[in-house]
């Protein structure tokens, strides 16, 4: 069965700190992955997928993510944070089943320091 | 501009009383869900479906019902037997149900029991 653990329910970061929130999935099968952002009192917009065409993902609002195999994970990070980038982010993976769903992970969110 | 729209964005009820959230969607998707969200927590899928006229129970599908009749509309109706239904609903629909396809969301419903 398919899971996603987000490490950290909260994370803050100075502005123009890195980012990086912490996403490690369980797979027994070839995984399809994705990062969500989430603004307070809004639906889900997707930042970024992984479908194996490239380990490294580029996403919306300078935001990437590397797939690495040999640790199940699925970072997400972005070189420098903006105050616009507090928000609760959601990694997510494919549930193979009789139809597709996602599973979602718990949430990270992000708060940026002045 | 395609996308999903949800109404309304807050929602009162007294208890004891049903209520339908509404979702609609102009992507010509097929796949439509149900999540729920709670403070704190990861999103928790109620319903799905893949087709017109056909839907299927999520994780949490007790004291909901849904219904399929167009593409478009897939209208959540919140029971009296739901025994905790003050949360935050959230809508999404996709292109197909293959493993890579991303959901779109909607901005989500407040619906506040009392």
């Amino acid at each position: 069965a398919q899971s996603v653990t987000q490490l950290g329910s909260h994370v803050s970061v100075s502005e123009g700190a890195l980012v990086l929130l912490r996403c490690n999935y369980s797979s027994s099968v070839p995984p399809y992955l994705f990062w969500y952002v989430q603004y307070p009192n809004q639906g889900l917009q997707l930042l970024l997928k992984y479908t194996s065409a490239a380990t490294l993902v580029k996403g919306i609002n300078d935001f990437e993510a590397e797939f690495k195999k040999s640790e199940t994970s699925f970072h997400l990070t972005k070189p420098s944070a903006h105050m616009s980038d507090a928000a609760e982010y959601f990694c997510a993976v494919t549930r193979y089943s009789s139809a597709s769903k996602i599973i979602f992970g718990s949430g990270t969110r992000l708060s940026i320091r002045p | 501009d395609g996308g999903i729209t949800q109404s309304p964005k807050y929602l009162f009820r007294k208890e004891g009383q049903n209520v339908t959230l509404s979702c609609e969607q102009n992507l010509n998707h097929d796949a439509m869900y149900w999540y729920r969200q709670d403070p704190g927590q990861g999103l928790r899928l109620i319903y799905y479906s893949q087709i017109v006229n056909d839907f299927q129970k999520g994780d949490i599908a007790e004291g909901y019902s849904v219904s399929r009749e167009k593409k478009e509309s897939f209208p959540l109706t919140v029971t009296s037997a739901q025994k905790n239904p003050t949360a935050f609903y959230l809508c999404a629909s996709s292109m197909g149900t293959g493993e890579s396809y991303e959901q779109y969301f909607g901005p989500g419903t407040r619906l506040t029991v009392t």
